[in-house]
């Protein structure tokens, strides 16, 4: 299989304080890693790509000094979300892509950030 | 990257058959067509993948006719716990490239 566990599930947070989300594929080597926000009632918003061993892709309007993305293995991508604001609360998703699989996406479970 | 189209909603009863049409009108000829399920607060599941013709597992059935400008997502005898948003993708066999995310089918299914 292709298993790919995202932790925590969710976290509350304090409004200026930084939190980190952790990809993990468990079961395979991922050299790409995608990170998604979804906001309620809306479809999954691609915030950034990332390569093993390189920098971040972000796609437009996303803050590459917010939301730091460190892919420092095969098996292990955070994304971290760094002075939180409310508007920063959201369901972010990582998504993994097995390496000799083909298209192979497997989703994390995702994580709920609240920030208060 | 090729863009989708589906309905935003439909609804059914238990023990209905579904079927949930994609439009993809400028698909690549090495595009892939997935199909994903999301329930609330949770990431998307894979569901099914095809190319051409149909496409068949424990769970549904994927048609996609000889122009590939559209699938339907088939599912059988659906039950309550069916009810999710369904997503149809198309990306690029052994591509890095990103899955971009439409608006999604939401499914209800009612008793």
């Amino acid at each position: 299989g292709a298993v790919v566990s995202q932790h925590p599930s969710w976290v509350i947070c304090k409004s200026g304080t930084s939190v980190k989300i952790e990809c993990r594929s468990l079961d395979f080597q991922a050299t790409t890693m995608f990170w998604y926000r979804q906001f309620p009632k809306q479809s999954l918003m691609l915030m950034a790509t990332s390569n093993e061993g390189s920098k971040a892709t972000y796609e437009q309007g996303v803050e590459k000094d917010k939301f730091l993305i460190n892919h420092a293995s095969l098996t292990l991508s955070t994304l971290t979300v760094t002075s939180a604001h409310p508007e920063d609360s959201s369901f972010y998703i990582c998504s993994a892509r097995k390496r000799d699989r083909g298209l192979g996406y497997t989703f994390g479970s995702g994580t709920r950030l609240t920030v208060v | 990257l090729a863009k989708t189209t589906q309905p935003i909603s439909m609804d059914s009863y238990e023990g209905q058959e579904v079927n949930i049409t994609c439009s993809h009108n400028n698909i690549a000829t090495n595009d892939y067509i997935t199909w994903y399920q999301q329930f609330p607060s949770q990431g998307p599941r894979f569901i099914i993948q095809g190319y051409k013709t149909k496409v068949t597992n424990e769970v549904a059935s994927l048609f996609i006719p000889a122009d590939r400008k559209s699938s339907t997502l088939s599912l059988p005898r659906v039950s309550l716990s069916d009810t999710a948003v369904y997503y149809c993708l198309v990306a690029a066999e052994g591509s890095a490239r990103q899955l971009t995310f439409g608006s999604g089918t939401q499914l209800t299914v009612l008793p």
